[in-house]
């Protein structure tokens, strides 16, 4: 398996502000994907993060909004900009691990006012 | 692109019996199917998955099934505990490039002591 921290676990912002949420992961991987499960909700995937490449944003989802980075092959961010209530959500990274399974970091759980 | 369909969306049942969810897919060229049991508060854990070379895995108490030429594929549990009490998702993927994954809508699984 893999172990996948995220930091932070949970925030509180205010709206108009911006939060970068960073993912580490314990072994390199290609590729690795940040989802928001809203409240009560299922996970949607927001983009793919590729080192060395643009990270590829799903329909509904923009690089304005949630621009990622990805430096190395077990580290990215994503940030949520300009923050609105809506925001308020579970973010998580996951990767594939061994090239069979897809693991979850323990997601960051935030807030917006 | 894909499209997951996960029913029902809560599901009681009493301790000892049986509980069976199920899911369709749209994209004909999806062959992997996983399926994560979530906790409160809890990230998702992969529970167990299946390709579509074959038609049903089995893990203990927890088997699914797949039906390529319908669609669909279903979970089943099997002499239900109270710690199956959880979220249930499906999800499914091209498993090759990117392999992103797209889940159901997710089923609550409360189990009656």
């Amino acid at each position: 398996s893999a172990v996948i921290s995220q930091k932070p676990s949970r925030d509180i912002c205010q709206r108009g502000t911006s939060l970068t949420i960073q993912c580490q992961v314990d072994s390199q991987v290609t590729m690795m994907f940040w989802y928001r499960q809203q409240p009560g909700q299922s996970l949607t995937l927001i983009a793919t993060a590729n080192q060395g490449s643009e990270a590829t944003y799903e329909s509904g989802f923009v690089i304005d909004k949630f621009p990622i980075s990805r430096p190395n092959l077990t580290f990215s961010t994503l940030t949520v900009s300009n923050m609105s209530p809506e925001d308020s959500s579970i973010y998580l990274c996951s990767v594939y691990a061994l090239g069979e399974t897809q693991y979850f970091g323990p997601g960051t759980r935030l807030l917006v006012l | 692109g894909e499209n997951v369909e996960q029913h029902p969306s809560t599901l009681s049942v009493q301790e000892g019996d049986s509980a069976v969810i199920k899911c369709t897919y749209s994209d004909s060229a999806s062959n992997y199917f996983p399926w994560y049991k979530q906790e409160l508060g809890k990230r998702p854990q992969l529970i167990i998955d299946i390709r579509s070379n074959v038609g049903e895995k089995k893990d203990q108490r927890i088997a699914v099934t797949l039906n390529k030429t319908a669609k669909h594929f279903s979970l089943h549990i099997t002499e239900t505990q109270p710690e199956d009490s959880a979220v249930y998702f499906c999800a499914a993927s091209i498993d090759t490039g990117r392999r992103a994954l797209t889940f159901g809508s997710g089923t609550r699984l409360q189990v009656q002591p």
